[in-house]
């Protein structure tokens, strides 16, 4: 699987939009991008995934670079809750009897604050 | 109850017990997942059940046995942990074969060994 490389730690003001960069340099062409966030002491909570298009769904937009070398997921209006570790996971489609075993790293600590 | 819910979430036990994690998902998925998450470290892949059948066991310590009697109920078996065995452990379950990695995750049993 693609490694990926995530900044240890970002901020961000409550209500402004909330952009998180993930590096996926060597990312192979059926891999996909997916986001998922941790909340404290809760478990991680899908987000988002993508190929090559861009995404956008109820909770946030993910916008992946021509090259697919890169990606950033966008919360458009940062709330405090908000407020997590957010993991950038790059992994092949899963089909078949493929059950999608996912690796997490150490993800970016997003603070959302007043 | 709805998604994946885990009891107890709270528990603490002496290296010499011996206790229970249940998980147990209500969403019609196919593949079970135990994660462990100590302080400051990524999320561990523990074991995964694909059809209730254990596909993975990602080396843990024979004092965790996992079992899974159905496709619903994921169960993890503890015996003689140690301190550092101290930690949130997660279930998490996904549908194999519909082409995502998206999993659903529970809220935890944050496991203190004394």
């Amino acid at each position: 699987d693609a490694k990926t490389t995530q900044p240890t730690s970002m901020d961000c003001a409550e209500g402004r939009a909330a952009n998180l960069p993930c590096n996926h340099s060597t990312i192979s062409g059926n891999e996909y991008v997916y986001w998922y966030r941790q909340i404290h002491s809760q478990g991680p909570q899908y987000i988002i995934h993508g190929l090559k298009n861009n995404e956008t769904n109820e909770m946030a937009s993910l916008i992946i670079t021509e090259d697919r070398k890169s990606s950033t997921l966008i919360l458009p209006h940062a709330t405090l809750r908000d407020t997590a570790v957010y993991y950038c996971i790059v992994r092949v489609e899963a089909g078949g009897t493929s059950y999608g075993k996912l690796t997490f790293g150490q993800g970016t600590i997003l603070t959302v604050h007043p | 109850e709805t998604g994946v819910t885990q009891t107890p979430r709270h528990l603490v036990m002496g290296m010499t017990n011996k206790k229970s994690l249940k998980c147990e998902q209500h969403l019609g998925h196919n593949a079970m997942y135990w994660y462990k998450q100590s302080a400051k470290k990524p999320l561990e892949l523990m074991f995964v059940y694909n059809f209730k059948e254990q596909t993975e066991n990602n080396s843990v310590p024979s004092r965790f046995s996992p079992e899974c009697p159905n496709s619903s109920h994921l169960f993890l078996h503890l015996h003689t942990l140690q301190p550092e065995d101290s930690a949130l452990y997660l279930c998490a379950s996904s549908q194999v074969g519909q082409g995502s990695y998206e999993q659903y995750f529970g809220p935890g049993t944050r496991l203190t060994v004394t």
